[in-house]
């Protein structure tokens, strides 16, 4: 079993459509994040939730909008797509106190 | 607010040589420190990692690296790369703040193999 599973793992769509992300984690941890890693491969953390709660919003543009069902899902919605946006969408997991995170294999959005 | 500096975005070693992977950190609270590994196409696989206790710290692969608070750095070795070691690689560092713990990454370090 995946411990954190992201899908797609590609998705190819054209500017100004919507798309939506979808990751699941089923090590029973309270947290978990998406991060955006550029071409460059740069990583930077995008939000966190806890327990279904948002804990972090890094000044990201209000066209990205999470949402947390449950502690085991964090979805990432993304409106009016720009071309800006083709990155790698990484959802992680945690269970705090220096765990470290579990991180899903990544979501590669090309925009076109 | 903390940071992460990696020395070196591209790092090439011999097949059997030592690999030295550097790594700097700025946190204005006692740090976890974590070294994550990015094969191609593929997520980030923790390594390993410093929260506190032994400075030493030893990963998986055959990988440790070293905490030194008076250095403010967080090195990873390897004695003997083998050609499978080739990835990216990302030291990160968090604070202690439990429900938070948001990782700030540094800039990787590609380490290629030579054979």
């Amino acid at each position: 079993d995946t411990a954190v599973s992201q899908t797609p793992k590609y998705l190819v769509t054209q500017m100004g459509n919507d798309k939506s992300i979808k990751c699941e984690q089923n090590l029973g941890h309270d947290t978990m994040y998406w991060y955006k890693q550029d071409s460059k491969k740069f990583l930077k953390i995008m939000f966190s939730y806890n327990n279904k709660e948002l804990i972090i919003n890094e000044t990201v543009p209000n066209r990205f909008s999470p949402k947390s069902p449950d502690k085991a899902h964090l979805n990432l919605h993304i409106n009016s797509l720009e071309l800006g946006d083709s990155a790698v969408y990484f959802c992680a997991s945690d269970a705090g106190t220096g765990s470290g995170y579990t991180f899903g294999s990544g979501t590669r959005l090309t925009v076109v | 607010a903390q940071s992460v500096t990696q020395l070196g975005s591209h790092v090439s070693v011999s097949e059997g040589a030592l690999v030295l992977l550097r790594c700097n950190y700025s946190s204005s609270v006692p740090p976890y420190l974590f070294w994550y590994v990015q094969y191609p196409n593929q997520g980030l696989q923790l390594l390993l990692k410093y929260t506190t206790g032994a400075t030493l710290v030893k990963g998986i692969n055959g990988f440790e690296a070293e905490f030194k608070k008076s250095e403010t750095s967080f090195h990873l070795t390897k004695p003997s790369a083998h050609m499978s070691d080739a990835a990216e690689y990302f030291c990160a560092v968090s604070d202690q703040n439990f429900g938070n713990e948001k990782l700030t990454f540094g800039t990787g370090t590609r380490l290629t193999i030579i054979p």
